[in-house]
């Protein structure tokens, strides 16, 4: 089974900042997914990526596979932002995925 | 882009009653859907895979006659919670895969349902 942490746990920032969140993984993947639960408890699938780094507005994903790595950025942070920020790898379950315990981001004005 | 549809978002039931849960893919055909239990603070823990025209896979310690899973088509699967009790309070979300099969596939959520047991 594919063991996935999350850092840090929980973060606190002010409006503008620039955020990162990290992801490790234990056990090589083909992809790695990074989704956004909204405080309602509402999942969003943010990225799905396999290799590099992909862009869609203020968020970059990057991942490092021999490092068994990725990380998620924001720039430019914003309060609409704060929400728990979620990475999920193959490699447990039914449907193959092992998910983190999540970032509990929240971005003050 | 592809929707995942959760109803309802929020129940209250009395313990011993049964709740169900329904989860529609709206534009796109899901064989396979999957349902997570969360409880507060924690990750998402798979209960079961959901397999349209099949049974579905139940993870090791979810009681199959408790959580009852029917996927009888391509856009809808229902958990329902038989003799809820209080402990079975928690947040209940259904995901879908994309078109493709396999992990590489993109993941669609519902938004979740809160069911409090009183």
């Amino acid at each position: 089974k594919n063991e996935v942490e999350q850092s840090p746990q929980n973060l606190t920032a002010q409006e503008g900042e620039f955020i990162t969140i990290n992801c490790s993984y234990s056990v090589g993947i083909s992809a790695l997914h990074w989704l956004q639960q909204h405080p309602g408890g509402g999942i969003v699938s943010l990225f799905m990526l396999s290799s590099g780094k992909k862009k869609h507005g203020r968020l970059i994903a990057t991942i490092n596979i021999q490092e068994k790595h990725s990380s998620l950025h924001i720039t430019a942070s914003h309060p609409r932002d704060s929400a728990v920020y979620i990475c999920a790898a193959p490699g447990g379950g039914a449907d193959g995925l092992t998910f983190g315990k999540g970032t509990h981001l929240i971005i003050q004005p | 882009g592809a929707v995942v549809s959760q109803h309802p978002s929020r129940v209250i039931c009395k313990s011993g009653t049964s709740v169900k849960i329904e989860c529609r893919s709206l534009d796109f055909q899901a064989t396979t859907m999957f349902w997570y239990r969360q409880f507060p603070k924690q990750s998402l823990m798979l209960m079961a895979t959901s397999n349209e025209g099949s049974k579905a896979t139940y993870e090791q310690g979810v009681e199959k006659d408790k959580f009852l899973i029917n996927h009888a088509s391509l856009t809808l699967s229902t958990l329902t919670v038989t003799s809820a009790h209080p402990e079975d309070s928690s947040f209940y979300i259904c995901s879908a895969r994309g078109n493709l099969r396999g992990y590489n596939s993109p993941l669609h959520f519902g938004n979740g349902t809160r069911l409090t047991v009183t």
